[in-house]
């Protein structure tokens, strides 16, 4: 079956400081990848999606970036924080073609202070 | 791009009401219509969905309404319980355009109270 493992769960960074969120997939190949952002009591904000390896689409400009050096692996980056970057992140996967909904991962609760 | 709004932002019943959340969505071609429920501090996870071409789903105590010339869909829970308090969550499925792939576009969230 398939899994999706997420890290950190927690995170405090200050500002300024680098980021690196990390999230794999185990179980199946070739998945779209998905970043989301979770602001503290709002929605979900889609942040990036990858539908390959090397291949990152960006949904809103920001302070960070995404790679994914891996075809079950997906991270997200910052050089350096800002007090907006909180928040509660969550990568998801989904089927290429299907029509179906996503697989959210654990989330990473990120504070920067 | 899609857009989806979603009322009411927090919600309270009493046990054993029903409970219902609105969604409506821009892109008359999105064609897939999911529901998440997120426990605090947990992730969304799945509950329902409903394709384009169905008017109507239902699972035990929830259902899923959609309406294709509105554009908006609909989640029922019908005899709530306090298991039932969480964030629900809409999405669309907007289509791939311009070669990108498919997209969930989410509504901002009802926080759902159910008083004991």
């Amino acid at each position: 079956s398939q899994t999706i493992h997420q890290w950190p769960a927690t995170l405090v960074q200050p500002v300024g400081s680098p980021l690196s969120l990390e999230c794999t997939v185990e179980g199946t190949s070739n998945p779209n990848l998905y970043w989301y952002r979770q602001a503290a009591g709002r929605g979900l904000q889609l942040l990036f999606y990858s539908v390959g390896i090397g291949q990152i689409s960006s949904e809103v400009p920001q302070n960070l970036s995404a790679s994914r050096p891996q075809d079950r692996q997906f991270i997200l980056s910052s050089k350096k924080l800002l007090l907006s970057d909180s928040g509660f992140y969550l990568c998801a996967w989904g089927v290429p073609g299907v029509v179906g909904g996503y697989t959210f991962g654990s989330g990473t609760r990120l504070t920067v202070v | 791009g899609e857009n989806v709004e979603q009322h009411p932002s927090t919600l309270s019943v009493q046990e054993g009401d029903s409970a219902v959340i609105k969604c409506t969505y821009s892109d008359s071609a999105s064609n897939y219509f999911p529901w998440y429920k997120q426990e605090l501090g947990k992730r969304p996870q799945l509950i329902i969905d409903i394709r384009s071409n169905v008017g109507e789903k239902k699972d035990q105590r929830i259902a899923v309404t959609l309406n294709k010339t509105a554009k908006h869909f609909s989640l029922h829970i019908t005899e709530t319980q306090p298991e039932d308090s969480a964030v629900y969550f809409c999405a669309a499925r907007s289509p791939p355009y311009g070669g990108a792939t498919n997209k969930l576009i989410f509504g901002t969230g009802t926080l759902l109270a159910v008083q004991p």
